[in-house]
């Protein structure tokens, strides 16, 4: 049973460029959440998705946004690329039901470094 | 403003000691408490996980102890082994029936060592 998978596993960018980050999640998982975690700190709470649609949205600016597929899948972008978006980009899934929301599978991440 | 905090950063263990890390929280409305383990390379994955009407749930070797007049909580590792080396994240959400679902507030860390 796969668990979530995330391309790429690295990439490097320069300042100002535009990034998209992909996440398929667990079979059977219809939510998505993003989170960036930035070296030696938790991770922080982007957004979530939910029937294709934002649902929940962290402390990020407009630059962070997203998408969710029928397929359930997501993708991250982030624009006009800054030296501090450089961090491990972590996609979680999560079944939408009330005892499940919150149980988050991790995918490995996708590391962004910015130079 | 971070709403969970946590500590030790770091704890140096002995192969069969007790590892204990401690997390405290600001938000009341917080009603869900997960550990999550990380190893490098990896994503973090869901250790075990309290709710606030129990004082406390053992998985094994993993206990949660919950304090909610204190708004604490901490990890207990019995019996730690050298494969119990990772970085542990305490976190904490607004469960079932709030506006919060998935979003998990992460504590800072605790890197872990185990020696054999």
């Amino acid at each position: 049973d796969a668990g979530v998978t995330q391309s790429p596993t690295h990439l490097i960018k320069t300042r100002g460029q535009q990034v998209t980050l992909r996440c398929s999640p667990k079979s059977g998982h219809d939510t998505v959440s993003w989170y960036q975690q930035a070296l030696g700190q938790g991770p922080q709470f982007i957004f979530q998705y939910y029937e294709e649609e934002e649902r929940q949205r962290g402390n990020f600016p407009d630059r962070f946004s997203g998408h969710q597929f029928p397929n359930y899948s997501s993708e991250l972008n982030v624009n006009a690329l800054l030296l501090g978006d450089s961090a491990l980009y972590l996609c979680a899934s999560s079944l939408d039901e009330n005892s499940g929301a919150n149980v988050l599978t991790f995918g490995a991440g996708s590391r962004l470094t910015v130079l | 403003q971070q709403q969970v905090k946590q500590s030790p950063q770091s704890l140096i263990v002995q192969k069969g000691g007790i590892s204990i890390i401690n997390c405290a929280y600001e938000n009341t409305a917080f009603d869900y408490f997960p550990w999550y383990q990380q190893f490098p390379g990896k994503g973090p994955a869901l250790l075990i996980a309290i709710r606030p009407d129990v004082s406390e749930k053992k998985e094994g070797r993993f206990t949660i102890s919950f304090n909610k007049s204190a708004k604490q909580f901490s990890l207990h590792i019995m019996d730690s082994q050298p494969g119990d080396s990772a970085t542990y994240f305490c976190a904490a959400s607004m469960d079932a029936g709030g506006t919060s679902y998935g979003k998990l507030t992460f504590g800072q860390g605790t890197i872990l060592t185990v020696h054999p």
